[in-house]
């Protein structure tokens, strides 16, 4: 089955400085890579996502790029905010019938410091 | 935006006692989900629901779960025998369209077994 490996665990960076994380995706079938932001106490919220047939997204301050080839995608966040401190997860699901369950990557800690 | 509530945030049982977790999902939603969340670990997708039938289940999905809708709001996960293996958040989440789309997440409910 579809394993998803991301690094690192743990991120610290400056307020204003870029962020970013790698996701490495196993099943070359897969075809849908969305990222979410987990704040404490609360459930995963989707703050973007790709699909195979797109190379690049971006929205204001985040970014995603996919590598099909390579089979990893990676989330960029540019000038850092405190407010951006979180856990992130990457998935990555495939289409199957009427759904494709969503396999998640470990996460990734942010620490943005003012 | 609309959410998706659970109830309780948090659920302490003795090995061995059965545990309902309760899940209101949006209203207008069709697909269903419940994941969870070992401490420190991966969010693992455990079951997807759709048109009142499982349509996917995971390897941690066996014989001791089960998911119910018994009305047209509440979304259910029922644990038979909670084991001790079995302490982690668990999530509901729901989409319109299936897991190739947003999925709104419930903030959870920290279940421990004791």
């Amino acid at each position: 089955g579809e394993n998803v490996e991301q690094h690192p665990s743990t991120l610290s960076v400056q307020e204003g400085d870029s962020a970013v994380i790698k996701c490495t995706y196993s099943d070359s079938a897969s075809n849908y890579f969305p990222w979410y932001k987990q704040e404490l106490g609360k459930g995963p919220q989707l703050i973007i996502d790709i699909r195979s047939n797109v190379g690049e997204k971006k929205d204001q301050r985040i970014a995603v790029t996919l590598n099909k080839t390579a089979k990893h995608f990676s989330l960029h966040i540019t000038e850092t905010q405190p407010e951006d401190s979180a856990v992130y997860f990457c998935a990555a699901s495939k289409y199957g019938g009427s759904q494709g369950n969503l396999i998640f990557g470990k996460g990734t800690k942010l620490s943005v410091k003012p | 935006e609309p959410e998706v509530t659970q109830t309780p945030s948090h659920q302490v049982t003795q090995m061995g006692q059965e545990v309902i977790l309760r899940c209101v999902p949006i209203s207008n939603h069709l697909y269903f989900y419940w994941y969870r969340q070992i401490l420190g670990q991966k969010v693992e997708f455990l079951v997807s629901f759709y048109n009142n039938e499982i349509s996917e289940k995971s390897e941690i999905f066996d014989d001791q779960f089960s998911v119910e809708r018994p009305d047209g709001s509440n979304f259910t996960l029922k644990i038979r025998s909670t084991k001790l293996e079995d302490s982690a958040m668990y999530f509901c989440a729901s989409s319109r369209q299936g897991a190739q789309e947003k999925l709104f997440f419930g903030s959870g409910t920290q279940l421990s077994v004791l």
